[in-house]
């Protein structure tokens, strides 16, 4: 089975940039697109990142997303960090059959 | 304005039945693709069922499949999610959530704020 693996945590300081890896486990990772969802405490979750590196309208460009196909992997970078981004945050895509989601990774801006 | 609004979750026994609705406003429904995601306390988000905008095509995740039926009636603007068989593992916030034209090639652009479904004795 597909599989997508992010670390578990990240933590960085305001100002400065982070970037979460989501790494697929098999094919192609650039075969179909991914997705990355924010999630903080208590809330349902919104979308940062579709189809790999758009961005929805209200998000600000801080939030970038890539696909390095060497690595089979995809990031994502916020930059200029803000302790409002303190969050869960999920890639997903689809592995032909499924939707897949990563398992998460919090990041925490201190 | 987008708006998706979860209803119908609440505690249930062990090999029980629920139905979700997802009331949906603000864009041309029949149009996009519509999925459901849940959420365990404490756990991360785990995809369970998608539907096409004409309701033709659907698709289930395999630990609910059998179990669980979507569909949705576009003439109400709503999506469903029909849960029978259910079981402690299924207890979890359900999130619906709106997609692109294609389940297969899209992600979610808007969710909705969950409808908490709790499965004990």
């Amino acid at each position: 089975n597909f599989m997508l693996t992010q670390p578990h945590s990240v933590s960085e300081s305001p100002g400065k940039t982070v970037t979460i890896s989501c790494t697929g486990s098999s094919g192609s990772i650039a075969s179909n697109y991914v997705q990355w969802y924010q999630q903080r405490p208590g809330s349902a979750p919104t979308t940062v990142i579709y189809e790999d590196n758009q961005r929805p309208s209200g998000v600000p460009d801080r939030f970038s997303g890539s696909i390095d196909s060497s690595s089979n992997s995809a990031s994502l970078t916020i930059s200029g960090l803000k302790t409002e981004d303190e969050a869960d945050y999920y890639c997903q895509s689809y592995d032909g059959t499924n939707w897949v989601f990563g398992g998460g990774t919090k990041l925490t801006v201190l | 304005e987008v708006q998706l609004l979860e209803s119908g979750g609440g505690l249930v026994q062990p090999g029980g039945s629920l139905r979700l609705s997802c009331a949906a406003s603000g864009f041309s429904f029949i149009t996009y693709a519509m999925t459901w995601v849940r959420q365990a306390p404490g756990k991360g988000l785990e995809w369970v069922s998608a539907v096409s905008g004409s309701g033709d095509t659907t698709y289930y995740a395999d630990s609910v499949k059998g179990r669980f039926t979507i569909s949705r009636d576009n003439s109400k603007n709503t999506l469903y999610l029909q849960m029978n068989s259910l079981r402690a593992d299924d207890t979890a916030i359900y999130y619906c959530a709106k997609l692109g034209y294609k389940f297969e090639t899209s992600g979610a652009g808007y969710w909705g704020q969950g409808s908490l479904v709790t499965v004990s004795s």
